[in-house]
This record gives structure tokens, sequence and C-alpha cells, in this order.
């Protein structure tokens, strides 16, 4: 079936610091992916949509210089935490699909750490 | 404005027996629905889903029920066994598939136990 791998799975840093998500899909080419942040005990919320080959599509209230996303293939989108604070420290997830008519699969999820 | 939603935080459920999970919404426009169960430090995984035109769907042990009238879908798990204890949500799109994003519920957290 449909995979899609993100890297890394954790990361710990100081403040200031600007790090990079990336989020793969295996066996499959997709145009869109989707990235959500989920806070402790909360639901996923999404953050903005990756589209292949143009800019991303952001979600109202989430900054788009902050979290710069570029999705430069069919298989591959990027999630950049530009200089990271503590409130950025949360979990991050993408998304992807195959077909039209199937549903989204996700990553394993990137767990943020600002210290 | 939570356009899905779960008001079951949590359920208990003994092995063997039946586990219903609810979830509400209110969009009109939402026609596709799916069930994710998630593990700590996990992403979602997929469960089933079912689109507008269908008001039932079942995979082995699961089936999701949908009422559009009543806006409002459950997840059926026959029988449930610990291995399912997790965190399940559910969510929406405004039609089918990889293309539209998706409007999660809240999660209800089902524990089964042995």
């Amino acid at each position: 079936g449909a995979v899609v791998s993100q890297h890394p799975s954790r990361v710990i840093c100081k403040s200031g610091t600007s790090v990079k998500i990336e989020c793969r899909s295996l066996d499959f080419q997709a145009t869109t992916m989707f990235w959500y942040r989920q806070f402790p005990k909360q639901s996923l919320m999404l953050m903005a949509t990756s589209n292949e080959g143009s800019k991303a599509t952001y979600e109202q209230g989430v900054e788009k210089d902050k979290f710069l996303i570029n999705h430069a293939s069919l298989t591959l989108s990027t999630l950049t935490v530009t200089s990271a604070h503590p409130e950025d420290s949360s979990f991050y997830i993408c998304s992807a699909g195959q077909d039209f008519n199937q549903p989204q699969h996700f990553g394993d999820g990137t767990r943020l750490s600002i210290l | 404005d939570q356009q899905v939603k779960q008001n079951s935080p949590s359920l208990s459920v003994q092995e063997g027996r039946i586990s219903i999970l609810n979830c509400d919404y209110t969009n009109s426009m939402f026609d596709y629905f799916l069930w994710y169960k998630k593990y700590p430090a996990e992403g979602p995984t997929f469960l089933i889903s079912i689109s507008s035109i269908k008001d039932k769907n079942e995979d082995g042990r699961f089936t999701v029920f949908l009422n559009k009238s009543a806006k409002h879908l459950s997840l059926h798990i026959v029988p449930s066994q610990p291995g399912d204890s997790a965190v399940y949500f559910c969510a929406a799109s405004p039609g089918g598939g990889a293309g539209n994003m998706l409007t999660f519920g809240g999660g209800t957290r089902l524990m089964v136990k042995p």
C-alpha cells in the first residue's frame, strides 16, 4: 500500500534554530501533500497544503514566513520551522494520497522540542 | 467553530464486546468521511472511509455508518480486541481522497480491557 515517510522522527534543539522536516511518498507520486500539527491531547490541525511546483496554501493563523514549505518534486515536501521558539514545540505530521479516490496516508510524525 | 466533533473523549470496552465511536459534523459540504487510528508519537493509520452516497461501509471487524440527515457517523468495532486500544479520529473532507484537506475531530481514546 501507499507509504509516507517522514524524517526526522524527533528533534531537540535550541531556541533560534531552524529545523527542516521531510515528507516523502515512497511508492507513489503526490502532487499535493498536507502538513498538520498536533498539540498534546488535541486534534490534528491542518497548517498548510503543499502543492508540487507552486506555492503552498496556508491556513488562517499560520505564518508562512515562519513555516516554510517547499514541494520541489512529486515525492518530497519539506517543512522548515524558521527561528524556532519553545512555543513551536509540537508534533508535526504530513500526509499524502495516491489517487483522487484513495484516502490520505500519514507519515509517523516529527516530535519537535525547542529548548 | 469545530466542524467535526467527537463528544466522547474516552471509551472503555470489554474484550469481545462491540465498540461504538461517534462523530458529528456541521459542514454540509463534507461528503467523504474517514476514520483513523493513532498511537502516541505515531502518525494516524487509515482504517475505513465512507462517501456520502452510502450509509454503510464494512471492512472486517470495522463498520462505518453514515446518517447524512443527522450529520452523524459512527465506527463499530466487533469484536473489540486489546490491540484496538488507541485514539480514534474521524475526519471529513469536501470530496473524496487524496487531494482534499481533512478536518479532524478531537479524537476518542478507546481502551479495550482483556
